[in-house]
């Protein structure tokens, strides 16, 4: 009963590539986030959805797409993936209801651009 | 603009005492949430605490309380009787409420790490 989940944990792959991280939560809230955590532990917001639109959009390259097919569902894909974007990505919800303002996490996923 | 400022990097303390983890903030919102987060070494972001900035009464959740003052624009986290398991990062953010768009912010981080 993972309240938010994200998939893959691990990434490992070429300069160039393009791949996606997958997050789901299944706590019934409304806004959902990505945040990028570099080598020194800062975490900084990439991209905010509320009800599947996009309300907060950091200066992040384009080569970085975010995707909200449904409330639930906060997906990241990368093109062209570079190596200065290796670094942990989180996943994050929030509200409604009880706690609205607090988000809550995913368990990150590692990537690492070779 | 908004700012978070942790000015601990690295902290040591001995089992079972007390300590304190300092956070100051800077915000021109008139109404704003402060929040502790924890990060272990496995990497999860763990909530603690949180604290509303029009909350008459400091927020607790256990061992973790928030000391909370508004005029110095702090929000220190205390941790009552730590433990070894309290060996982490631990993170300050906050958002402000002005805009239902408006992004948290998170501190620099202080690495705690408990002697038994």
């Amino acid at each position: 009963d993972t309240a938010v989940s994200q998939t893959p944990k691990y990434l490992v792959t070429q300069m160039g590539n393009d791949k996606s991280i997958k997050c789901e939560q299944n706590l019934g809230h409304d806004t959902m986030y990505w945040y990028k955590q570099d080598s020194k532990k800062f975490l900084k917001i990439m991209f905010s959805y509320n009800n599947k639109e996009l309300i907060i959009n950091e200066t992040v390259p384009n080569r970085f797409s975010p995707k909200s097919p449904d409330k639930a569902h906060l997906n990241l894909h990368i093109n062209s993936l570079e190596l200065g974007d290796s670094a942990v990505y989180f996943c994050a919800s929030r509200g409604p209801g009880q706690n609205q303002e607090t988000q809550y996490f995913g368990p990150g996923t590692r990537l690492l651009v070779l | 603009a908004q700012k978070i400022t942790q000015t601990q990097p690295g902290m040591f303390v001995q089992e079972k005492e007390a300590v304190t983890l300092d956070c100051t903030y800077d915000t021109s919102d008139p109404s704003y949430g402060l929040f502790w987060y924890k990060q272990p070494s496995s990497g999860e972001m763990i909530f603690l605490i949180y604290q509303g900035s029009y909350d008459q009464q400091n927020a607790t959740e256990g061992r973790y309380s928030l000391n909370f003052q508004k005029a110095r624009k702090s929000a220190n986290l205390v941790i009552s009787a730590s433990q070894l398991g309290d060996s982490a990062m631990y993170f300050c953010a906050m958002r402000g409420f002005y805009s239902s768009a408006s992004k948290i912010i998170f501190g620099s981080g202080t690495r705690l790490s408990i002697r038994p």
